[in-house]
C-alpha cells in the first residue's frame, strides 16, 4: 500500500462544476503540499497545509490531521483546470530526511467547456 | 527574484554516453532535492542536499547516479553510461534552511529537465 493515497484517479467535469481531490496518507508528517503539473510541464505549488484550511481564488484545500486526510477543491471549474493534481507529504521534523516529499500517484482533471 | 533554474530543459542522450542536469535553487534557499518522474509514473524522492553535503540519497540508483551540490554553483545530477531506462523527467526543488516542523515554508520546484535516451 502506497504511503499516500489519492482518489479519483481520473476525473472528468462540465465547467462550472465543484471538484473534490481526496488524499489519504498513512505515515507522520510535518505539512501536505497540493501540487499542479500541466501535461508537458512544470509543477506549481498550489498550497502547503500542516492544519485547517487555505482558500487562493476558486482552490481551497483543507487538512484534518486526526483523520490523515485531505482534500482539494475546486470551485467553477474551468477548462484550464485542467492538470494533473498531485498531493505530497512531508517527512517529520526531527530527522535527516525533513524535507523531503513523497507524492501521490496524481489525480488527472479534465474539464470539458 | 528568480526561481529554481533548472538547464537544460531538454537533453538527448546516446547510450552509454553521461548525463548533467543542472538546477540553481532560489536565492535565500540552502536545501536542494531531486525527484525523478518516469514516463506514467509518479513523482519520486531521489536525493537531498545541503551545500557541500548529501542529507539523504536514499532514492538514488546505487550505481551510476551522483549528485552534488557544491560551495559555489548550481546543484548536479550526473547521470553516467545512460540506459533507455533513465528517460524521465527530472525535477528539482528547493526550500529554505529549515528550523522547525513551522518552517521549510517556500518549496519551490524548478521547470525540470526532460531526459532522453537513444
Amino acid at each position: 500500500k502506497n504511503e499516500v493515497e489519492q482518489s479519483p484517479q481520473n476525473l472528468t467535469a462540465q465547467e462550472g462544476e465543484f471538484i473534490t481531490i481526496n488524499c489519504s496518507y498513512s505515515v507522520g508528517i510535518s505539512a501536505l503540499h497540493w501540487l499542479q503539473q500541466h501535461p508537458g510541464g512544470g509543477i506549481v505549488s498550489l498550497f502547503m497545509l500542516s492544519s485547517g484550511k487555505k482558500k487562493h481564488g476558486r482552490l481551497i484545500a483543507t487538512i484534518n490531521i486526526q483523520e490523515k486526510h485531505s482534500s482539494l477543491h475546486i470551485t467553477a471549474s474551468h477548462p484550464r483546470d485542467s492538470a494533473v493534481y498531485i498531493c505530497a507529504v512531508r517527512s517529520p521534523a526531527g530527522g535527516t530526511s525533513y524535507g523531503k516529499l513523497t507524492f501521490g500517484q496524481g489525480t488527472i482533471l479534465t474539464v470539458h467547456p | 527574484n528568480a526561481g529554481v533554474m533548472q538547464n537544460p530543459r531538454h537533453l538527448v542522450r546516446r547510450r552509454g554516453q553521461e548525463a548533467r542536469l543542472r538546477c540553481s535553487p532560489m536565492k535565500g534557499h540552502s536545501h536542494v532535492y531531486w525527484y525523478r518522474q518516469l514516463p506514467e509514473e509518479g513523482l519520486k524522492f531521489m536525493v537531498y542536499l545541503q551545500k557541500e553535503n548529501i542529507i539523504d540519497e536514499s532514492g538514488m540508483p546505487k550505481e551510476r547516479f551522483s549528485a552534488e551540490f557544491p560551495k559555489e554553483g548550481p546543484s548536479i545530477l550526473r547521470i553516467q553510461q545512460v540506459v533507455r531506462g533513465d528517460s524521465a523527467a527530472y525535477f528539482c526543488a528547493s526550500s529554505p534552511v529549515v528550523l522547525g516542523p513551522a518552517r521549510g515554508y517556500g518549496y519551490t520546484f524548478g521547470s525540470g529537465t526532460r531526459l532522453t535516451v537513444v
